[in-house]
């Protein structure tokens, strides 16, 4: 348990369906990241927030929506995805933003995301 | 903007033998690098970091880097490996002078570990 949990853990879904991805962390930490991970690729940063601000937008397909209600949890919700959005999405946190430049991320374990 | 290299994509290594996962950077100035260990079904995990000084870093499960400015590189070791350490391992890197994008991955090298 690294103090970022992310839940579900796996989810299939169709390319109608709407899904939302829930990460919660504990550690008080100020900024909150969604990654996708997809194989034979490098991670892929997609949103990144602070203190509950949204503070880049990767040139993510508008089917990907984030939200940050509190500095706790972090959202994303999807909608009318694609096959190729099948990957491993992970959420990461730290201190703040220049904290991950110099001890990197806190991890959680991932939603394993099939789209069929 | 940063790039990390991780030549190999698979290494395979016999439990008790000696490791040395490659990695390779592109930065104008001495970057922060790091790298991580993803278990099968697991998130990502902080193996160690290097800022500045000391060149040779410790890390956590017996892990070490060294960073070899000359090089570009900063390779992961491990005296001697044990089956728990079949994993994905990916190398990172973050510029010193700060960065919108944060770290920069590399695509990660598998360890295997034969019996």
């Amino acid at each position: 348990e690294t103090g970022v949990t992310q839940t579900p853990r796996h989810l299939v879904m169709g390319m109608t369906n709407k899904k939302s991805l829930k990460c919660e962390q504990h550690l008080g930490h100020n900024a909150m990241y969604w990654y996708k991970q997809s194989a034979k690729k490098p991670l892929e940063l997609m949103f990144v927030y602070s203190l509950e601000e949204r503070v880049e937008n990767n040139s993510v397909p508008s089917r990907f929506s984030p939200e940050c209600p509190n500095s706790s949890h972090l959202f994303l919700h999807l909608h009318t995805l694609q096959p190729e959005d099948s990957a491993l999405y992970l959420c990461a946190s730290s201190q703040d933003l220049t904290a991950r430049l110099h001890y990197g991320y806190t991890f959680g374990s991932g939603t394993r995301l099939t789209v069929v | 903007a940063q790039s990390v290299t991780q030549p190999d994509i698979h290494i395979t290594v016999s439990e008790g033998a000696s490791l040395e996962l490659r990695c390779n950077y592109s930065y104008g100035a001495t970057p922060y690098l790091f790298w991580y260990v993803q278990s099968p079904g697991q998130g990502l995990q902080l193996l160690l970091k290097y800022f500045s000084g000391d060149t040779l870093v410790q890390g956590i499960k017996g892990f070490e880097a060294e960073f070899k400015r000359s090089q570009s590189s900063f390779n992961l070791r491990k005296p001697s490996v044990h089956w728990s350490d079949a994993a994905e391992y990916f190398c990172a890197v973050a510029p010193s002078g700060g960065g919108a994008d944060g770290l920069t991955f590399g695509k990660g090298t598998h360890l295997i570990i034969q019996p």
